[in-house]
């Protein structure tokens, strides 16, 4: 009921590709979806955030697609740089305040 | 402070050790964060503090884990009798009062245990 599935393992692209990875959740009481992006020896960073009651945000080239019905979420990456490379996790919360996050996505991009 | 501070980066215990790692959150932030990632994963939630207040302790894995936040500012999680399982980076995290705030995470600690 907590778990939140991300996929792919990892991706391959090459500079300016669209990298999309996938998230789905079964808990229906998470109303907070963020993305974070995580760099070899550092903590995550906050990437993007959206809420259930939008289907789509955009911050730069980073675009969060939500589809509350199927209960998924995607990130994709516009024009990706090899700056990007990074692993990216999805997450989830609810009142509980705590993120339950997906197993990740080790993203390279290639120059 | 301009970040998650997180103390030592880099911790060898022997098994058994008992060991003590801290967090010091962003100035003013009320809700703090243990999660522990192991090496691959996705981190995953131990402990959340509101102020002084232990409000969920629902993912530390054994009695062996313990935290505390006394003064509602600076927090310690200790883990007695280390195991060889416990190798992990445990990342403290903070963010202000509110839904949706956005939770910032510290550089994590590397505990690894031989």
């Amino acid at each position: 009921q907590q778990q939140v599935k991300q996929s792919p393992q990892s991706l391959i692209v090459q500079k300016g590709g669209i990298p999309i990875i996938n998230c789905a959740y079964e808990n229906t009481a998470f109303d907070y979806f963020p993305w974070y992006q995580q760099f070899p020896g550092k903590g995550p960073a906050l990437l993007i955030a959206i809420r259930p009651d939008v289907s789509e945000k955009k911050e730069g080239r980073f675009t969060i697609s939500f589809n509350k019905s199927a209960k998924q979420f995607s990130l994709h990456i516009m024009d990706s740089q090899p700056g990007d490379s990074a692993t990216y996790f999805c997450a989830a919360s609810g009142s509980a305040r705590q993120l339950t996050f997906g197993s990740g996505t080790q993203l390279t991009v290639l120059p | 402070g301009a970040g998650v501070s997180q103390s030592p980066r880099y911790k060898v215990a022997k098994r058994g050790q008992d060991v003590a790692l801290r967090c010091d959150p962003i100035s003013g932030h009320v809700s703090l964060f243990w999660y522990q990632q192991a090496l691959g994963q996705g981190p995953e939630f131990l402990t959340y503090f509101q102020n002084e207040a232990q409000l969920d302790k629902s993912g530390l894995p054994s009695d062996r884990f313990f935290a505390e936040r006394p003064e509602g500012s600076v927090s310690t999680l200790k883990i007695q009798r280390t195991q060889q399982e416990d190798s992990a980076v445990y990342l403290c995290a903070s963010s202000s009062q509110g839904w949706g705030n956005t939770i910032y995470f510290g550089e994590g600690s590397w505990l690894t245990v031989v």
